[in-house]
Formats: C-alpha cells, sequence, structure tokens
C-alpha cells in the first residue's frame, strides 16, 4: 500500500513551457486535490475531484488544468508555465469530502518542488 | 485576509522540555479543525481531528484543544524529541450550507525547532 505517490520531486522549467505532473492514490479515494504551498503562505487548494469524470475549482486555479479519468490518478497540467507558478506542490486524497465537513483523515503526497526560470 | 492565524511563527525549544502552539480562526459555519505535522521536504501528516463537540484529542505526546466559542485551538507537545522538529499546520473546515460551499483553510503553520 504506497498512499498518494508523485512524480516527479523535483523540475526545473523555462518560461513558457508546459508540463504535468502525476498523482495517484491506491487506497480507492474518491476525493483527490492538488495544493500549492508558498513560503509563509498556508496551502492554497487549486483543483479537487469528487470522483472519476468529476473535477471542480478550488482557490488558485488560474494557470492549470486537470482531468480525472479513473480513481486512482489526478495529473496537474500546467499549460504555460509562469514564474509564479514556482512553488511545491501537494495531491491529497481521502475517503470522504473533507471540503464538505466530512472528519477523514486526508493523506498527502511527497510533494513535487517546481521552480520556472 | 487569512481566516486560520497561527502564532508563533517559529519556536526553539530544548529536547525534553514542553511548548504549545496556538491557532485562532474566523471560519464560520465551523464544522471541523486538524492539526498537521509537515516534516522539511515532506507531505503533511495528520495528528488530530476534532470537531464542535471535542474540546480535547491526544495522540501519543501531542494534546490538541479546541475552544469553539472563542474560535481557539492549541497543540501542546509533550516531553519534546529531535523528531518533532517540523513544520505544525492548523486547518479549520467549514459546514457546507445553502449559502457556501464547505471550505478547507490551512494555516501558515508555525515552525518548531528542537535542539540538544
Amino acid at each position: 500500500n504506497a498512499g498518494v505517490t508523485q512524480t516527479p520531486k523535483f523540475q526545473v522549467l523555462k518560461t513558457g513551457q508546459s508540463m504535468t505532473l502525476q498523482c495517484a492514490q491506491d487506497m480507492n479515494h474518491e476525493y483527490m486535490s492538488w495544493y500549492r504551498q508558498d513560503p509563509g503562505m498556508g496551502l492554497r487548494l487549486i483543483h479537487y475531484s469528487v470522483g472519476a469524470g468529476i473535477t471542480d475549482q478550488g482557490e488558485v486555479p488560474n494557470g492549470y488544468n486537470v482531468s480525472r479519468s479513473t480513481t486512482e490518478d489526478f495529473p496537474l497540467r500546467l499549460l504555460s508555465a509562469a514564474p509564479s507558478q514556482t512553488s511545491v506542490y501537494f495531491c491529497a486524497s481521502s475517503y470522504s469530502n473533507v471540503f464538505a465537513g466530512a472528519t477523514d483523515t486526508q493523506y498527502f503526497g511527497p510533494g513535487t518542488r517546481l521552480t520556472v526560470l | 485576509k487569512n481566516q486560520v492565524e497561527q502564532s508563533p511563527q517559529s519556536l526553539i525549544i530544548l529536547e525534553g522540555k514542553n511548548c504549545t502552539l496556538q491557532c485562532n480562526y474566523t471560519v464560520s459555519p465551523f464544522s471541523n479543525l486538524r492539526w498537521y505535522k509537515q516534516d522539511t521536504g515532506r507531505g503533511p501528516v495528520s495528528l488530530t481531528i476534532m470537531t464542535f463537540s471535542e474540546n480535547t484529542k491526544s495522540n501519543g505526546r501531542y494534546t490538541a484543544t479546541l475552544d469553539a466559542d472563542t474560535k481557539q485551538s492549541s497543540l501542546h507537545i509533550t516531553a519534546s524529541q529531535l523528531s518533532d522538529s517540523a513544520s505544525y499546520i492548523c486547518v479549520v473546515s467549514a459546514r457546507w450550507t445553502t449559502d457556501s460551499w464547505g471550505k478547507f483553510q490551512f494555516g501558515a503553520g508555525t515552525q518548531v525547532v528542537v535542539t540538544p
């Protein structure tokens, strides 16, 4: 049981390049989400999904796309990277909808550190 | 304005000593409050989850308290160990109502350094 896995661990991009951050979980969780963590700030929600085929925007969705074709995978796409997207990105999953007040544990991946030059 | 404020921003304590971290929030209507531990270079790991009706919850040497009336929570670390060096994050969730969807607000965290 690997939990939540993310790849790559580190990535450097040039402005304008595109890439996909991978996230997978093996706990059969319906609810998955992407966050970014910047120095001095709390984690901020980018996008989330309540099941395969269903996604929605979070607090800071601009510049990012997501899709959810399977329960296990929830990739995050940067269409045209900008220096403002330099951050650490975390993927998380839970059995129930923590965004609606459920008290289930939310499991986080190890993170991807992205630098955009 | 962040609806979850944590203090202090950082603290240094000697191994074996106790410390208390604070979390004040304005998130409403309140559903639950979580404390996470985040080691450097790792993802957050859940320590405790408390609902409105719970005012204390323990996880080993970690004890969280909640005062929903004053909208304050604290995390107490007893007999600190070097492995307690980490960032501790408070997260407050709002109940879904007809006026808003549930919100999940993160504090900026308190960086704890335990020295020998």
